[in-house]
């Protein structure tokens, strides 16, 4: 199975601070990755698809970049809305994968 | 609208079985691979399953967690995703979710997603 490393686990930035996140492959997916906003006691948000294209209606605020093992996240200018917790999934084979999880608090 | 909306949801005894509905409405069922998703309490995202789409004649991918105990199903006469869950134990309660995946080259995500509904297995 190919595990999803994501880091940090735990973030805490303030408003209009460029944020990264990582997220690292244990093998090659090349850019079957995707990134997704949860907030509490709703559905996944799809962010980011195919390792950097932009989901319709999401902010250009966030980006996506990395193929192969190494993803990154990158909320340009965080705004009080953007907090929760972030997924990384790898769809390049099966299982489908997600990472642990980033939570991204607001200071 | 697209949407996917799911039901069925409820308390379990351990050992016990339940059938969970995804209905989808707004695009056309068929052409998209469906997917479940769990999340137990307090926890990060689980991938469940897949059900391929018409062209790849609904076939179906588990994880090993649940391989042998859930099985996915459609009826495309209802618009209808099905996930059938037996041998139920304690580790699958959870929120379960139902999300349509992306079509189109290069596409790799799941782009809608149902409000989810809770399974709690306990005696």
């Amino acid at each position: 199975d190919i595990q999803l490393t994501q880091s940090p686990s735990f973030l805490s930035a303030s408003v209009g601070d460029r944020v990264t996140i990582t997220c690292r492959a244990s093998q090659g997916i090349s850019s079957y990755l995707a990134w997704y906003q949860q907030k509490p006691g709703k559905a996944p948000k799809l962010l980011i698809y195919a390792a950097s294209t932009l989901q319709g209606g999401v902010p250009s605020r966030f980006s996506g970049s990395g193929s192969g093992t190494e993803f990154t996240l990158t909320i340009s200018s965080l705004q009080p809305e953007d907090f929760g917790t972030y997924y990384c999934q790898q769809l390049n084979s099966y299982p489908i994968t997600f990472g642990q999880g980033t939570r991204l608090e607001i200071k | 609208e697209m949407q996917v909306v799911e039901s069925g949801g409820g308390l379990v005894q351990p050992g016990g079985s339940l059938r969970l509905s995804c209905a989808a409405s707004g695009f056309t069922f068929s052409d998209h691979y469906m997917d479940w998703v769990r999340q137990a309490p307090g926890k990060g995202l689980e991938w469940v399953g897949r059900s391929r789409n018409k062209v790849n004649t609904y076939t179906t991918e588990y994880a090993a967690s649940v391989k042998g105990r859930f099985t996915i199903s459609r009826d495309v006469s209802k618009n209808s995703l099905y996930l059938h869950m037996n041998s139920l134990t304690t580790e699958d309660t959870a929120v379960y979710y139902c999300a349509r995946y992306l079509t189109g080259a290069g596409a790799a995500g799941l782009d809608i997603w149902g409000q989810g509904t809770v399974v709690t297995v306990s005696s």
